[in-house]
């Protein structure tokens, strides 16, 4: 049992490039969600989804897009990368419903130069 | 501004002493959650308690919720340095905002052997 797989780990990007993060759960999840953590900040709401085809924005969604076309996988698109875009992105999900907290991915660092 | 901010932001002592973490937050909750996130990993979910609930355990962990302050304590008992990470708090507000989670800042503790 895999739980919450985010891929890449580390990645460096140029400012104005575009990139996926992926995330797959293998727990048969309704909700998945991705956060971003910065220093002195805790963590924040970009994106979630409550099930396949749905989505809906978080605290802070501007920059990114997310779609759920599968219940396993909710990939985070940058569309231009800013540098402010520099964080750790957390993917995590959960049973809705299910009160037994959410599963976190391991998180990708991310760097936009 | 964030639901959940936690109290103190640093905490640090010895091996065997008993650890005390703070929460509060600002707006009604359907449950209130604690995770760890030991350095450069993703979080680990710890303890759920419900807004029905003032008291809960689980091994060396004691939460206490108090809706009438809007304040949450995570006690660890007996600590051990394994116990140094970053301990959040997060917050459900349930209805439309069913099963997303708002979190604290989080508190560092040390644990020195």
């Amino acid at each position: 049992n895999a739980g919450v797989t985010q891929t890449p780990k580390f990645q460096v990007l140029k400012t104005g490039q575009s990139m996926t993060l992926q995330c797959a759960q293998d727990m048969n999840h309704e909700y998945m969600s991705w956060y971003r953590q910065d220093p002195g900040m805790g963590l924040r709401l970009i994106h979630y989804s409550v099930g396949a085809g749905i989505t809906d924005q978080g605290e802070v969604p501007n920059g990114y897009n997310v779609s759920r076309s599968t219940t396993e996988d909710f990939p985070l698109r940058l569309l231009s990368a800013a540098p402010s875009q520099t964080s750790v992105y957390f993917c995590a999900s959960s049973y809705l419903g299910d009160l037994g907290g959410y599963t976190f991915g391991s998180g990708t660092r991310l760097t936009v130069v | 501004s964030q639901q959940g901010e936690e109290d103190p932001q640093a905490l640090s002592i010895q091996e065997g002493e008993n650890a005390t973490m703070n929460c509060s937050y600002k707006t009604s909750i359907n449950n209130l959650q604690w995770y760890r996130q030991n350095s450069g990993r993703g979080l680990v979910h710890l303890i759920l308690i419900r807004s029905n609930e003032r008291e809960k355990h689980s091994g060396r962990l004691r939460v206490t919720l108090d809706t009438s302050k809007k304040s949450s304590s995570l006690l660890i008992t007996a600590s051990r340095a394994a116990d140094t990470a970053s301990y959040f708090c997060a917050t459900d507000t349930g209805g439309t905002s069913y099963g997303k989670l708002t979190f604290g800042q989080g508190t560092i503790l040390t644990v020195h052997p």
